[in-house]
């Protein structure tokens, strides 16, 4: 089944305590983002990656690092989170920008 | 930064009722693709708009990519219950970087849509 997977689906963690949320997918997929969704801000972009090796600073990438060291995983590195980072985040990936992006279900942060 | 301002934020309409979407730019894109999300899951494509001027219908949806691909409408003919749920524009765009291309998808605000039976 063609699935994009994070883990871990909720996560509750303390101010600074380094954290990654892992994303994968097995749709061979060259375009890959992450998303935090928060109330009334939509979904917004920390960082995106066109292929291997490559990526770029979507809208809010501070506090955020992200790897792409093979295809098929996308890791999201908060060094030292903060509770302005709580938040529900999203992994997608899309054959390319302009076709679908596929979803995971979501990782569900909270940092106190 | 690439905008995209979703309207209106909430819509609360009976069952039977039409409502429009709209999603607004300043910015040109190649493709405009909505979404529609439910509570706990990601957000799962509806339909991916590509020409100026195209008009795609899915059964009592409609969309609508603007001329100048800054803008687009969605548009339910006689909603139902189960059209609840929330309503996603995204906008993708792209752009060349030492010769490399690269492409942000923008998404909009979200409507959150209700409909009563």
């Amino acid at each position: 089944e063609a699935q994009v997977t994070q883990n871990p689906r909720y996560l509750i963690t303390v101010t600074g305590k380094k954290l990654t949320v892992t994303c994968s997918q097995n749709m061979n997929h060259e375009y890959m983002s992450w998303y935090r969704q928060d109330p009334g801000l939509g979904l917004r972009q920390i960082y995106y990656s066109m292929n291997v090796e490559v990526t770029d600073k979507g809208d809010v990438p501070e506090g955020y690092k992200v790897s792409r060291k093979e295809k098929r995983n996308f890791p999201l590195i908060l060094e030292s989170p903060s509770p302005n980072q709580t938040s529900l985040y999203f992994c997608a990936s899309a054959r390319d920008r302009n076709t679908e992006a596929f979803f995971g279900q979501g990782t569900r942060l909270t940092v106190v | 930064t690439q905008l995209l301002e979703q309207s209106p934020q909430f819509l609360s309409i009976q069952e039977g009722e039409n409502l429009t979407v709209y999603c607004n730019s300043s910015s040109v894109f190649s493709s405009l693709q909505w979404y529609r999300q439910e509570p706990g899951e990601g957000p799962v494509l509806l339909v991916t708009v590509v020409t100026g001027g195209e008009v795609k219908k899915l059964k009592r949806l409609t969309f609508q990519f603007g001329d100048a691909r800054k803008d687009s409408s969605l548009h339910i003919t006689a909603a139902q219950p189960g059209d609840t749920g929330l309503y996603l524009c995204a906008g993708a765009y792209v752009y060349k970087a030492g010769g490399t291309s690269y492409g942000k998808l923008t998404f909009g605000q979200g409507t959150i849509l209700t409909v009563h039976p």
